[in-house]
């Protein structure tokens, strides 16, 4: 059964910085692309990045670029997402989510329990 | 950026009832379109991709259907634990929107 864990999320400083993990287990890592989806409290579900199954493809929502990178690590089997410039609306659950596609994204058939980042002073 | 526009925004229904839940685009995306349900405090879940096919494990009551610009989701019979928010997503081009979901209360 495909899993993923994510880890990373907590509370920090307006202006801070985060680096958030996801580790995969139970699939071929390298032969899917990924991606990040955020929620913040009693909101919708919102795009935040995904990545080609290489890395060699990236991809942010304009809310986040140039604050966010999404990497992967394909012999470790693990996502990531740092976040630097944290701001109050980045407050929310961070979903790492399996694509069911390779170069590009299709849609996402696997997720994880979801981390809870909270920015506040 | 390609808005996707659900509606309605919040649902009431009954355990047997048909309900159907559309999502208009901005702009033509053809049928790269998905729809997810989401439990409190739980993940999202696929249901369809590609408008209108199902994804595996998926009971036969959920359909989808659509292309170009207006989709819907529609559930034949409701049954209990299909009382959830409902997203649809395009991937046609980046930024991968969704729409801002639909709530199927009792």
């Amino acid at each position: 059964e495909v899993q993923l864990l994510e880890s990373g999320g907590g509370l920090v400083q307006p202006g801070g910085s985060l680096r958030l993990s996801c580790a995969a287990s139970d699939f071929s890592f390298s032969s899917f692309a990924m991606g990040w989806v955020r929620q913040a409290p009693g909101k919708g579900l919102e795009w935040v990045s995904s990545i080609s199954g290489t890395g060699s493809r990236t991809d942010h929502a304009d809310s986040v670029k140039g604050r966010f990178t999404i990497s992967r690590d394909n012999v470790k089997k693990t996502l990531y997402l740092q976040m630097n410039s944290l701001r109050d609306d980045d407050t929310a659950v961070y979903y790492c989510a399996k694509d069911k596609g390779y170069g590009h994204a299709w849609y996402f058939d696997y997720w994880g329990q979801g981390t809870l980042v909270t920015v506040s002073s | 950026d390609i808005q996707m526009t659900q509606s309605p925004s919040s649902l009431s229904a009954s355990v047997g009832d048909r309900v159907t839940i559309t999502c208009r685009a901005s702009q033509n995306i053809n049928s790269h379109v998905n729809w997810y349900q989401q439990r409190p405090g739980k993940a999202p879940k696929v249901l369809i991709y590609d408008a209108s096919s199902l994804e595996s494990g998926v009971p036969s009551r959920f359909s989808g259907s659509g292309s170009g610009t207006d989709f819907t989701l529609t559930v034949s019979s409701l049954q209990p634990e299909d009382f959830a928010t409902y997203y649809c997503q395009q991937t046609y081009t980046v930024p991968y929107s969704f729409g801002q979901g639909t709530k199927l209360e009792i």
